[in-house]
């Protein structure tokens, strides 16, 4: 069972748009929330993250957005740039877990047309 | 420069033995993991290590074998009792002391290719 899902394996945007990537989760108990870029054949690299006692956070060209009722959080780049064009991994971990490994969706697959 | 490495990049194994992955931080973390990444599939936890001397399986464990006798260094072995060993490796670390973060840093992967 996915605790963590992105359901969107890609997504197409024009340069200097808005790209939005969605994730959604099923475990209440992750107050902890990460996304993460990977070009292929490399390791991911951080991106931003969000506590759950935040509803946004901001950097630079990238916000996330976190709806704790609606068990959604999305990641919002603007604008886009060619760059950008990656697979973005949604990940989350919750206190209880300790320092153990983060629980990743499947990704989305940004792709930024000129 | 502080940093995650792992060796080598590509690897290719014949079926049936044991092959080593390195990974090395020097960013004085104490918690180190590894992943493993197929196509079109998310990362999956396979070992973790918050201290040294101490590890914990993930959700794949099986087939994989890890140590932690340095703080430094948390190799992954996988050995022939893993099935579908072809795939790509990741290492990666954080900090885990009274939770400061959960951000987990990423070496560069090793691909793992059994013949």
């Amino acid at each position: 069972d996915q605790q963590v899902k992105q359901n969107s394996p890609s997504l197409s945007v024009q340069e200097g748009r808005i790209s939005i990537l969605n994730c959604d989760y099923t475990n209440s108990m992750f107050d902890y929330f990460l996304w993460y870029k990977k070009y292929p054949a490399e390791g991911p690299t951080f991106l931003i993250s969000i506590s759950s006692i935040k509803d946004k956070n901001e950097d630079g060209r990238f916000t996330v957005f976190l709806n704790k009722s609606a068990k959604h959080l999305s990641l919002h780049i603007v604008p886009s740039q060619p760059g950008d064009s990656a697979v973005y991994f949604c990940a989350a971990s919750w206190l209880g877990g300790g320092a153990d490994g983060l629980t990743f969706g499947k990704g989305t697959h940004l792709i930024i047309q000129p | 420069d502080g940093g995650i490495t792992q060796s080598p990049k590509y690897l290719f194994r014949k079926e049936g033995q044991n092959v080593t992955l390195s990974c090395e931080q020097n960013l004085n973390h104490d918690a180190m993991y590894w992943y493993r990444q197929d196509p079109g599939q998310g990362l999956r936890l396979i070992y973790y290590s918050q201290i040294v001397n101490d590890f914990q399986k993930g959700d794949i464990a099986e087939g994989y074998s890890v140590s932690r006798e340095k703080k430094e260094s948390f190799p992954l072995t996988v050995t022939s009792a893993q099935k579908n060993p072809t795939a790509f490796y990741l290492c990666a670390s954080s900090f885990s002391s009274g939770r400061i973060t959960d951000t987990q840093y990423f070496g560069p992967g090793t691909r793992l290719t059994v013949l």
